[in-house]
């Protein structure tokens, strides 16, 4: 069973450009959440999709936007990048529904912001 | 109050030694646990869940929770050079499943 996945790996952007990340979850999972994690916070929530409708959202600026497609796959954009956004940024999939599995992660994209 | 604490070591073990990780948490409306491990410039991997309280073993991993104290634990048997990771612990909230809660993570050295 093919695992989460995640692309680009790498990304170099330039401050005031945007940039999207997708995410391919594992095959039959609905539910999408995607994280930032840097050195100084850890991993935080940016916010999760399950069957298309936003679920749950963290506390990030409106820069920070996503969809999730019919198909479960799922993009988040980054609006008018700033230097702060550098990080990993991470997707994981779950069932979202019915028995509890567990979260699967992606190996990440590492965004830097130059 | 952070949902989870986490001390972040870095802890270093000889290898063969037994590992425990801690980690609290400060709400009691919780639902599952889980703790996951990282290598450098990967993923967090799932290694358990654990779901309200008691214990689970898998291998050489045991995850426990102790409602009373709000304590959650991982140990690690037998540790081997390759357990070199950063290990999280998170948490899940029934009212906001899909949103986990992590501690910052702590790296653990092995050494052969």
């Amino acid at each position: 069973k093919a695992g989460v996945t995640q692309t680009p790996r790498y990304l170099i952007k330039t401050r005031g450009q945007q940039v999207t990340l997708s995410c391919s979850p594992i095959s039959g999972h609905r539910s999408v959440s995607w994280y930032q994690q840097t050195p100084g916070q850890g991993l935080q929530f940016l916010f999760e999709y399950f069957s298309e409708t936003q679920r749950n959202k963290g506390n990030f600026p409106g820069r920070f936007s996503g969809r999730q497609f019919s198909n479960s796959r799922s993009e988040m954009n980054v609006s008018t990048l700033e230097l702060g956004d550098s990080a990993l940024y991470l997707c994981a999939s779950s069932p979202g529904t019915g028995q509890f599995y567990g979260y699967t992660f992606g190996s990440g994209t590492r965004l830097t912001v130059v | 109050q952070k949902e989870v604490e986490q001390d972040p070591g870095p802890l270093s073990v000889p290898e063969g030694a037994i590992v425990s990780l801690n980690c609290t948490y400060s709400n009691s409306a919780f639902q599952y646990f889980m703790w996951y491990r990282q290598y450098s410039r990967k993923g967090p991997e799932l290694l358990m869940y654990t779901y309200s309280s008691g214990n689970k073993e898998d291998g050489r991993f045991t995850a426990q929770v102790d409602k009373s104290s709000k304590y959650i634990s991982l140990f690690i048997r037998d540790s081997q050079p390759s357990d070199s990771a950063t290990y999280l612990c998170a948490r899940v909230r029934g009212s906001t499943l899909g949103r986990l809660y992590f501690g910052r993570g702590t790296q653990l050295t092995v050494w052969p």
